[in-house]
């Protein structure tokens, strides 16, 4: 069945450096990959998204990249804050392409990714 | 427009017995999503429902069912519970077909 990797589970970082966190995805056609953070106590909560017509975004600190040939994608946190921390989740789907419901596939979750950033 | 709200935000419930709980999605979502969250297992998908037809369903027993209402509200339902159904339960409204927006959350606790 579709399954979701992501690495590392926990990782920790010096405030002001960067931090990447790895998934991959077993189903080809997902072209739909959200990525979650998730403050303790609190619901997840979107913070960027990327789709399979683009290699790359980018939203100030925050950057996706997404490689389908090798079913990886990416998120890049720069000029780590402690605020930062929380549990990352990734996520894959198979979802419309141009914005018109055309198809869709329940969205798999990756297991987390715990960053702690250090002051 | 007014978040994504469950009801109720704790419950604590002894094993054999059942639990109901809801969801109410942003207005003008027609998805709801369930998932199950424990420490060990991460967000686990139980099944989302979208213009009060199950579309999808995870990988749990038949003692966990849902169902949809026609102002897309939703619930959820465990019977005969386990102490291991003993989770946050997380409701996600989207239009259908990307963004989910989750609730607050349903903390379960079975005793």
């Amino acid at each position: 069945g579709e399954n979701v990797e992501q690495h590392p589970s926990t990782l920790s970082v010096q405030e002001g450096d960067s931090a990447v966190i790895k998934c991959t995805y077993s189903d080809s056609a997902s072209n739909y990959f959200p990525w979650y953070k998730q403050e303790l106590g609190k619901r997840p909560q979107l913070i960027i998204d990327i789709r399979s017509n683009v290699g790359e975004k980018k939203d100030q600190r925050i950057a996706v990249t997404l490689n389908k040939t090798a079913k990886h994608f990416s998120l890049h946190i720069t000029e780590t804050q402690p605020e930062d921390s929380a549990v990352y989740f990734c996520a894959a789907s198979i979802c419309c392409s141009n914005g018109m419901k055309t198809s869709y596939d329940k969205v798999i979750f990756g297991p987390g990714t715990s960053l702690s950033v250090i002051p | 427009k007014a978040g994504v709200t469950q009801t109720p935000r704790y419950l604590i419930k002894t094993r054999g017995q059942q639990v109901t709980l809801s969801c109410s999605p942003i207005s003008g979502h027609r998805s709801v999503s369930w998932y199950q969250q424990t420490p060990g297992q991460g967000l686990q998908f139980l099944f989302e429902y979208f213009s009060e037809t199950q579309r999808n369903k995870g990988n749990f027993p038949g003692r966990f069912s849902g169902r949809q209402f026609s102002n897309s509200r939703s619930e959820m339902n465990v019977s005969t519970l386990e102490l291991g159904d003993s989770a946050l339960y997380l409701c996600a409204s989207s239009l259908g077909y990307d963004t989910q927006y989750f609730g607050p959350g349903t903390r379960l606790t079975v005793l």
